[in-house]
């Protein structure tokens, strides 16, 4: 497999431009987590989904932030408008369900989008 | 709410040991992690501890966990220039779902 995919990988737009952020998770994954990472606030968990339903979107910081999950295999962060703020590196990340010394839960990242808003 | 805290930075010298301290609030967490981050990178686990367990060992990592006190420790033996990286410690909350990061330790080897 070829693990989490992100894209893009580096990303430099202006203030109130539409970022989407993309991500594929590793097949057979129910689960995917998208986090954000700065170095004030280190790494924030934005939303997670399981099974493509979001579950938990506390951390989406405003309405300017959403996020998608069609299908099992495709998932999208989306910035509109974006402000200098936002400037972060995206992380993508999937697992599945811990339950067993089987499965620890392990949370598998991809390499980020390095987003920054001018 | 769930909470993970880490010191920010730890300075050591090549061949010394390494210790990375978490404190955690969350009681009834079922696992916890130790992930790493090099440069450029997403994070990869390192190592992980269930909850019912007091300690850990592999090779030159050994975890050692406190649930009394919600204190988790990563030990890395005879630290390598390879090793320099941010350690993040997370736990997993008690509904088995949402995965919590502290704000990670950087570590750096001096000669």
């Amino acid at each position: 497999d070829a693990g989490v995919i992100q894209s893009p990988r580096h990303e430099v737009t202006e203030m109130g431009q539409e970022v989407t952020l993309r991500c594929k998770p590793i097949s057979g994954h129910d689960y995917l987590f998208w986090y954000r990472q700065t170095m004030m606030r280190g790494l924030e968990l934005l939303i997670y989904f399981n099974n493509n339903v979001p579950i938990d979107d506390s951390g989406m910081p405003e309405d300017r932030f959403s996020a998608k999950m069609p299908n099992a295999s495709f998932s999208t962060l989306k910035i509109q408008p974006s402000e200098p703020r936002d400037s972060a590196v995206y992380f993508c990340a999937s697992s599945r369900l811990a339950g067993g010394p089987s499965n620890t839960g392990e949370l598998f990242f991809g390499e980020g989008s390095r987003l920054t808003v001018l | 709410g769930e909470d993970v805290e880490q010191s920010l930075f730890l300075s050591v010298r090549e061949g010394d040991s390494s210790v990375i301290n978490c404190t955690y609030t969350d009681s009834s967490s079922t696992y916890l992690y130790w992930y790493k981050q090099e440069p450029g990178a997403g994070l990869q686990l390192l190592t992980y501890i269930f909850s019912n367990m007091d300690m850990k060992q592999d090779q030159r990592l050994t975890v050692l966990l406190n649930k009394k006190d919600k204190h988790l420790s990563l030990r890395i033996a005879d630290t390598q220039t390879g090793d320099s990286a941010i350690y993040f410690c997370a736990e997993r909350d008690s509904s088995a779902s949402k995965i919590i990061f502290g704000s990670g330790t950087r570590l750096s080897i001096r000669p």
